[in-house]
């Protein structure tokens, strides 16, 4: 059971590109949930999602995010036209149905430049 | 509004001497309290759950406690090892969302010193 697996671990990008974060869930787990986590602060809940659902994304920005888990292949956080204050890390957590076995992945740092 | 307040900010012992982390919470309605460990540059790992019902909890040289009354927690690390040093994350669930949300206080920055 590899866990939680999260890639890339660093993502540099230039300010106005985009960013793909990607993450794979624990096998057996068809629940994902996105966090950021700002330098010296605690992490905050972006949005979660079930196989091809989105349950609840209150927590992700309006504009230029996105998130998505289709029914193949690992969720995606997309981030189009990046900017300074997007640089932070990604944790993805996965669980099971009642949120069994939370547990979450090593993170993306996502540096804009 | 709901909030988790984790003090003190960081802490510095010396390597074998215990210490307790204190977490604050106004989060409603509550489901349950985690202790999570971040290691530098890796992801929270889980340490206790407690549910409403439970006041302390145990795991190795970890032990948490709970009082659902005054919506305080504290974790307690006994015999410190270099390891132990990391950031000590308080998180509460509630019941409102679908499966729960995660509330994040800003961590305990551990430092054990040899």
């Amino acid at each position: 059971n590899a866990g939680v697996m999260q890639n890339p671990r660093h993502l540099v990008r230039r300010r106005g590109q985009e960013a793909r974060l990607r993450c794979s869930p624990m096998k057996g787990h068809s629940h994902v949930y996105w966090y950021r986590q700002l330098p010296e602060e605690g992490l905050k809940f972006m949005v979660y999602l079930q196989k091809e659902n989105i349950i609840d994304e209150s927590g992700m920005p309006k504009e230029r995010f996105s998130a998505e888990f289709p029914k193949e292949g690992p969720s995606i956080l997309r981030i189009q036209q990046v900017v300074r204050g997007d640089s932070a890390a990604y944790f993805c957590a996965s669980s099971g149905t009642g949120g069994n076995g939370y547990t979450f992945g090593s993170g993306t740092r996502l540096t804009v430049v | 509004k709901n909030q988790v307040e984790q003090s003190p900010q960081s802490l510095i012992i010396l390597e074998g001497k215990n210490c307790t982390l204190q977490c604050n919470y106004t989060v409603s309605p509550f489901s349950n309290l985690r202790w999570y460990k971040q290691d530098t540059g890796r992801g929270p790992v889980s340490l206790t759950i407690m549910t409403f019902s439970e006041n302390t909890k145990s795991n190795g040289r970890y032990t948490a406690t709970l009082d659902a009354d005054t919506k305080q927690s504290s974790l307690h690390i006994t015999a410190s090892q270099l390891s132990d040093s990391a950031s000590y994350i308080c998180v509460v669930s509630d019941r409102g969302s679908t499966l729960g949300r995660l509330y994040f206080g800003r961590g305990t920055q551990l430092t054990v010193w040899p």
